[in-house]
Formats: C-alpha cells, structure tokens, sequence
C-alpha cells in the first residue's frame, strides 16, 4: 500500500466553482501535511502546509486535516483557470534517522472558462 | 532573494556514462533533497542532508547513485554508468530546519535524457 494516496483525476471544476481534492495516508505517526501546486513543465511549488487537526485558510485555499481518519484534503475557492495544474499532497515523516517528504502521484485539476 | 538553482538545466548523454548534477540551495537553508520524477510520475525521494548530520540515502535507486554536499551549501548528484531509466527530472529542495517537517523550495529541475 502507497504512504500517499491522491485520485489522480483528472478532475475538472468551471470557473468559479470549488475544486476539492483529496488525500489519504497510511503513516500515523506524520504529523505534517503538505500541498504543492505544479504546473506542466514546472517544479513543484508550496501552496500551503497544516500540521492540526481542523482548517486552515489561506486567501482562496483551505486545507483541511483529519489525523482519526487519515485524511488531508484541499479546497480551492472561486476557482481560476490559472488554477489548472497538478496538485501534490505531501507528508512529513521522520523516524529514526531518516526524514522524508514523501509525497502522493497528484490530482491533474483543469478549471474550465 | 534568489530561490534553489540547479544545473545543467538538460543533460543528454549516452547509456553508460557517468553525470553530476548540481544544486545551490537558498542561503541560509540547511537541509537540501533530492528528488526524480519521472514523466506522469510524482516524486521519488533520493536523498536528504541536514547540516553536518549524515545524509538520509534511504532513497537512491542503487549504487550507482550518490551525492554529496560540501560545506553545507552546494550539492551534486552524480549518476555513473547512466541507463535509460535514469531519464527523468532530478529536482533538489532546500529548507530551513523545522521539527514539524520543512517548507521546501524547489528548484527549477535537470531535465536527464539518457539515449
């Protein structure tokens, strides 16, 4: 089983709309949560990072975390077609000596106009 | 301030030789990662320094990989006796030391053709 597991879509929203995409993980000792935005031909860029259980929200994006069900989602508001991009969900371990970013295969969002 | 660079931007060689890529973290960032990722893929992770602590190589694929950091600053990847499914972009990340996990900075990637 995959530490990280994201539907890798594609999903598409319209313009305007919420875009939902989720995350499921299977360590549960990580206690930190990562989204990166990547578009086509582009490196990985942070979005935004949550460490407690609950929302957080950042302008047009809340992230969301759930440690019982093990489950880290993220939502984009009112969204744009600048919006259209891979989204990676990401967590934290670190064990031992070996400290990881491992991270989930992506959701491919297209915002329609 | 300047983000993570890396180079060569594209690397095209033959099966069988040997590359180094390089990366120069933000300044003042003391971990450094480097990941692949191969077309469609998302990110396999590699290796990991932090400071003077010895690297996490938990990740790299086999023996033929390895990497080093000198002075706590710059990193290189090198690759020997390259094969076709070493083709791939090798991105590197830098942070700054967090207990709750890093906020990393990606670099722009190597693009690695192997023909």
């Amino acid at each position: 089983q995959k530490e990280v597991e994201q539907n890798s879509g594609p999903l598409s929203v319209p313009e305007g709309a919420i875009a939902s995409l989720n995350c499921t993980y299977s360590d549960r000792g990580s206690q930190s949560f990562f989204w990166y935005r990547q578009y086509s031909g582009k490196s990985p860029e942070l979005i935004m990072f949550i460490y407690s259980n609950g929302d957080k929200e950042d302008g047009r994006f809340t992230a969301q975390l759930n440690k019982a069900s093990q489950y880290v989602s993220l939502l984009i508001r009112d969204s744009q077609p600048s919006d259209s991009a891979t989204y990676l969900c990401a967590l934290w371990i670190s064990s031992g000596s070996a400290r990881q970013l491992t991270f989930g295969s992506g959701t491919q969002l297209t915002v329609l106009p | 301030g300047a983000g993570v660079s890396q180079s060569p931007s594209n690397k095209v060689t033959e099966k069988g030789k040997d590359v180094e890529l390089r990366c120069d973290p933000i300044s003042g960032h003391t971990a450094l990662y480097w990941y692949r990722q191969s077309l469609g893929q998302g990110l396999e992770f590699l290796i990991y320094f932090q400071g003077n602590s010895a690297p996490d190589k938990s990740g790299l694929p086999s023996d033929r990989f390895s990497a080093e950091r000198t002075g706590g600053s710059v990193s290189t990847l090198t690759i020997q006796r390259t094969q076709q499914e070493d083709s791939a972009v090798y991105l590197c990340a830098s942070s700054l030391r967090a207990s709750m996990g890093p906020e990393q900075y990606f670099g722009p990637g190597t693009r690695l053709t192997v023909t």
